[in-house]
């Protein structure tokens, strides 16, 4: 059982590039969402779903987008990185909005 | 809008030292509770939660949190740290309804560090 699998790991960008950080789960859960972590900053949530099809911003959301396609799988999208997103960006999912999130792994995302 | 608080940013104790972490949260209505653990270069995992019922609750590696509603407190706490307890722990709050206000809060994280 995978739980939670973020991909990729680690990545390089420079600055104006764009990329997609893919988040896939396999509990069946219903929420989805999408987090950085920034050093003395604690999790910050970028975007989340609460079903297929669905998507919501969060406490972060500009310079980033998502999808939930299916259900399994979260899509973030960074359009134009800027060195401000280099960061640890993490994903999870809950059932519920109020169960225990099950996280990833993270991806270190460095934008030079 | 809900806000949560951990007063410590770094403590660093010896091994079998007494350990309590704060947190304080800003919400006066219904909440959900949980206590999140980072090891180094992990993802968080899940100490413990306080939905409803008794206010002392009991997580694994022998961690235990104390509600007090009337400080909007949920203490961290463990009689006797281990060096493998190394980590930052990030205690995080959500109302217990929907819509966006309903999303997981998170404090800003205290790292502890134990000294063998």
């Amino acid at each position: 059982n995978a739980g939670v699998t973020q991909t990729p790991k680690f990545r390089v960008l420079k600055t104006g590039q764009s990329m997609t950080l893919l988040c896939a789960q396999d509990m069946n859960h219903e929420y989805m969402y999408w987090y950085r972590q920034d050093p003395g900053m604690g999790l910050r949530l970028i975007h989340y779903s609460v079903g297929e099809g669905t998507t919501a911003k969060g406490e972060v959301p500009d310079g980033y987008n998502v999808s939930r396609l299916k259900k399994q799988n979260f899509l973030l999208g960074l359009e134009s990185a800027a060195p401000s997103q280099t960061s640890v960006y993490f994903c999870a999912s809950s059932p519920t909005r109020n169960q225990p999130q099950h996280f990833g792994d993270g991806t270190r995302l460095s934008i030079l | 809008a809900q806000s949560v608080s951990q007063h410590n940013h770094h403590v660093i104790l010896s091994e079998a030292a007494s350990l309590e972490l704060g947190c304080n949260y800003s919400y006066g209505g219904t909440v959900n509770l949980f206590w999140y653990v980072q090891y180094p270069g992990q993802h968080l995992q899940l100490l413990l939660k306080y939905f409803s019922g008794d206010p002392l609750v009991k997580g694994i590696k022998g961690f235990e949190a104390e509600f007090i509603k009337s400080k909007f407190s949920f203490n961290l706490r463990k009689p006797s740290v281990q060096w493998s307890d190394t980590a930052e722990y990030f205690c995080a709050v959500n109302a217990g309804y929907g819509g966006s206000q309903g999303n997981l809060i998170f404090g800003k994280g205290t790292k502890l560090s134990v000294k063998p």
